[in-house]
């Protein structure tokens, strides 16, 4: 079973870049097609997909998140990153970095999240 | 649009059935993913596909789908099942990720 982990700063400054890590284990980061995803959650609030990384280096970007993310891949490291940029209190929040796997069977195609890290707090304060 | 819908809170008697549901465009397109979070934890992944449980979850969950809405249905609800719920989709024009805003389950 793969598992996920993320690392990196729990305060950053307002107007600087936050930038975590996440660490994958018992599995290739580049065997398979998964997107490697982003996800963050404020403190009593809904989920937010951020963007994700596709195993061929494809990306996505939340179009409210766009101008200020990066999602890179580190395939020899097994590990991917998120770089948010110009962040302000809005951007306090809990981070996961997750798998998202798919299928298409049945009527419909199905995309789940079946691997998360266990989330790390982030804090925009100075 | 790009959004999926739910209610913010559902009760339910222990022991008894509660449907939580998410209406969308994109379940017209994309079967919903459920996850169920527990307070301070990830999110867990419950059902996916038609009405799919990974290992280890209860057959007392369970998913279906109908048009633009899909639905989650916990048979004989337990006092641990009480948990924040998220249904999830693709986006129906695009490969963006869609959640919806999450159902607080109280059993009671």
């Amino acid at each position: 079973q793969v598992q996920l982990q993320e690392s990196g700063p729990g305060l950053v400054k307002p107007s600087q870049t936050l930038s975590l890590t996440c660490t994958v284990s018992g599995g290739s980061i580049s065997i398979g097609s998964y997107y490697w995803t982003w996800i963050r959650q404020p403190a009593g609030k809904g989920l937010e997909w951020i963007g994700h990384i596709y195993t061929s280096g494809s990306i996505n970007y939340n179009p409210s998140l766009k101008s200020r993310v990066t999602i890179s891949l580190y395939t020899s490291k097994e590990q991917f990153s998120l770089e948010l940029s110009s962040v302000t209190a809005a951007d306090t929040a809990v981070y996961y970095c997750a798998r998202l796997d798919w299928r298409d069977s049945g009527s419909f195609p199905s995309y789940y999240f079946d691997s998360w890290g266990q989330g790390t707090l982030v804090t925009v304060s100075s | 649009s790009s959004e999926l819908t739910q209610d913010p809170a559902v009760s339910v008697a222990l022991g008894q059935t509660v449907r939580i549901t998410c209406q969308g465009d994109s379940l017209r397109r994309y079967y919903a993913t459920w996850y169920q979070q527990q307070p301070g934890q990830a999110p867990l992944l419950v059902i996916y596909g038609k009405n799919n449980r990974p290992s280890g979850i209860p057959d007392r969950f369970s998913g279906s789908s109908s048009g633009n809405t899909a639905s989650l249905t916990i048979t004989g609800a337990q006092a641990e099942d009480e948990a924040d719920y998220y249904c999830h989709s693709r986006d129906s024009s695009s490969n963006h990720q869609l959640f919806g805003g999450g159902t607080k389950l109280t059993v009671l």
